[in-house]
């Protein structure tokens, strides 16, 4: 079956990096995403990663991907209080329409 | 924005009542969801739909129905409300977003059951 783990909560100084990791069971994962959302609104899409990628860099934004050990972590530079937020990880095994199979979700606080 | 609006963003219910919530999209998408996210637990899937009258269960599909009679309007209906489906409720499109398939979500409709 399909099962996505994180940790449900990182602090973080502001200024410093902050790193989110997430596991997933299905081997059969094609996209792997990270959203995020803030309070008292839905989730928006942060970045994502293609299976057939070990790394993929977005501004601050860097998304690592071990898929021998199905590891996906989000590294986000120099943090700003802005950043403070739910993260969600979410599997799909395609590009089209499959339900998408998301984390419990971590909470980042930034201090300032 | 996808346009996609929930309706209604906040509802206040008594156990027993059937409670219906609206979800609404302005740019024809095929596929879409109903998600309920709780403390702890993140976000579930309830229903999905692939298309006017074609819908499929998630993983806590009980004591939830759903209708899409029109590809506008995704409807979810709580026919018994209980404590236990108090929640915040999340309807999401699957759209192109910056070339790739992802979900576009509404702004959630928290509902509590008294």
């Amino acid at each position: 079956g399909e099962d996505v783990e994180q940790s449900l909560f990182l602090s973080v100084r502001e200024g410093d990096s902050s790193v989110i990791n997430c596991t997933y069971t299905d081997s059969s994962s094609t996209y792997l995403y990270w959203y995020k959302q803030e309070p008292g609104a839905g989730l928006q899409l942060l970045t994502y990663i293609f299976s057939n990628m070990d790394m993929k860099q977005d501004q601050r934004l860097t998304v690592l991907l071990n898929k021998k050990d199905k590891h996906l972590s989000l590294r986000i530079a120099d943090t700003q209080t802005g950043d403070s937020a739910i993260y969600f990880c979410a599997e799909s095994r395609n590009s089209g329409n499959t339900p998408l199979v998301f984390g419990k979700g971590t909470r980042l606080s930034v201090i300032a | 924005d996808a346009g996609i609006t929930q309706s209604p963003r906040h509802k206040v219910t008594e156990t027993g009542t059937p409670v219906t919530l609206r979800c609404h999209q302005t740019e024809n998408h095929r596929y879409m969801y109903w998600y309920r996210q709780d403390p702890g637990h993140g976000l579930r899937l309830i229903h999905y739909s692939y298309g006017v009258k074609d819908t499929d269960k998630g993983e806590v599909s009980d004591g939830y129905s759903v209708s899409r009679s029109k590809t506008e309007d995704f409807l979810l209906t709580l026919e018994s409300a209980t404590s236990s489906q108090t929640s915040v409720y999340f309807c999401a499109i699957s759209a192109r977003d910056r070339g790739l398939w992802g979900y576009t979500f509404g702004s959630g409709t928290r509902l509590t059951v008294v």
